[in-house]
C-alpha cells in the first residue's frame, strides 16, 4: 500500500535554530513530491520535487528529493516564530485515474519559541 | 485574481441533517479535488472531479457522500444524514491541468461541526 511517513511528528525549537523535517514514501507509481505549510487555514504550497538530488530554495527554506532512498527533507534555517505551522508532505501519483491525486503524510507540527 | 473559494467557512449541523459544501476553483482551473482533515490527522483524499465528470472517488465513503462539478457553477460536496464522525475540515483544491507538473491550490476549507 502506498504511504507517506513524516518525522518527527512534532518539534519545538527556539528562534534562530535550524530544523530538518523528514518525509519518506513508498509509492508504486511516483510522479512528484510536494511540501505544504498549513497554519490555521489552507495549506500553502512550498515546493514540488520531481528530480533526485536537485535542491529547491525559497528564502530560508530548502528541500531536496532522493528517489533512490525514497525520501525528502525540508530544511528551515534561522527559524522565526512565523514558521510555526504544520508542514505536510505529499506525493502525486502518475497514471490511471489517480493521476494528480495527492496522498499526504500526517504532518510535522513545528513550534518556534521566541 | 481570486484563489480557490469555499463556502461556508463554518457549518454546524445536527445529526441527520444534510451538509452542502461549495468550492469555486481558481478561474480557468478545470480539475477539482476534495480532501478531508479529521482532528489531529493529515489530509485524506476523497474525490477528484473534472467538469461534469467524477474521475476518482476512491477516497469517498460509499454511503451518504456525493460530489459533483457541473458545467456551470461551483463543485458541491454533499453529505446526507450527517453523523458526529463527519465533523472535520473539508478542503477543496484545484489545478489547471493534470498533464503537467502543477501543484494544487487549496481553498480555506469548510469546518463542519455535527452536534
Amino acid at each position: 500500500e502506498d504511504k507517506v511517513v513524516q518525522s518527527p511528528l512534532s518539534l519545538v525549537v527556539h528562534e534562530g535554530d535550524t530544523v530538518t523535517l523528514n518525509c519518506s514514501y513508498e509509492v508504486t507509481n511516483f510522479r512528484s513530491l510536494l511540501w505544504y505549510k498549513q497554519e490555521k487555514k489552507a495549506p500553502t504550497f512550498l515546493f514540488m520535487l520531481t528530480s533526485s538530488g536537485i535542491e529547491k530554495k525559497s528564502g530560508r527554506l530548502s528541500s531536496i528529493l532522493d528517489k533512490k532512498e525514497l525520501f525528502s527533507i525540508l530544511n528551515i534555517t534561522a527559524t522565526q516564530t512565523g514558521d510555526s505551522a504544520v508542514y505536510l508532505c505529499a506525493y502525486a501519483n502518475a497514471g490511471g485515474t489517480s493521476y494528480g491525486k495527492l496522498t499526504f503524510g500526517q504532518g510535522t507540527i513545528l513550534t518556534v519559541h521566541p | 485574481n481570486a484563489g480557490v473559494m469555499q463556502n461556508p467557512r463554518h457549518l454546524v449541523r445536527r445529526r441527520g441533517q444534510e451538509a452542502r459544501l461549495r468550492c469555486s476553483p481558481v478561474k480557468g482551473h478545470s480539475h477539482v479535488y476534495w480532501y478531508r482533515q479529521l482532528p489531529e490527522e493529515g489530509l485524506k483524499f476523497m474525490v477528484y472531479l473534472q467538469k461534469e465528470n467524477i474521475i476518482d472517488e476512491s477516497g469517498m465513503p460509499k454511503e451518504r457522500f456525493s460530489a459533483e462539478f457541473p458545467k456551470e457553477g461551483p463543485s458541491i460536496l454533499r453529505i446526507q444524514q450527517v453523523v458526529r464522525g463527519d465533523s472535520a475540515a473539508y478542503f477543496c483544491a484545484s489545478s489547471p491541468t493534470v498533464g503537467s507538473y502543477n501543484e494544487q491550490f487549496f481553498g480555506p476549507g469548510t469546518r463542519l461541526t455535527v452536534l
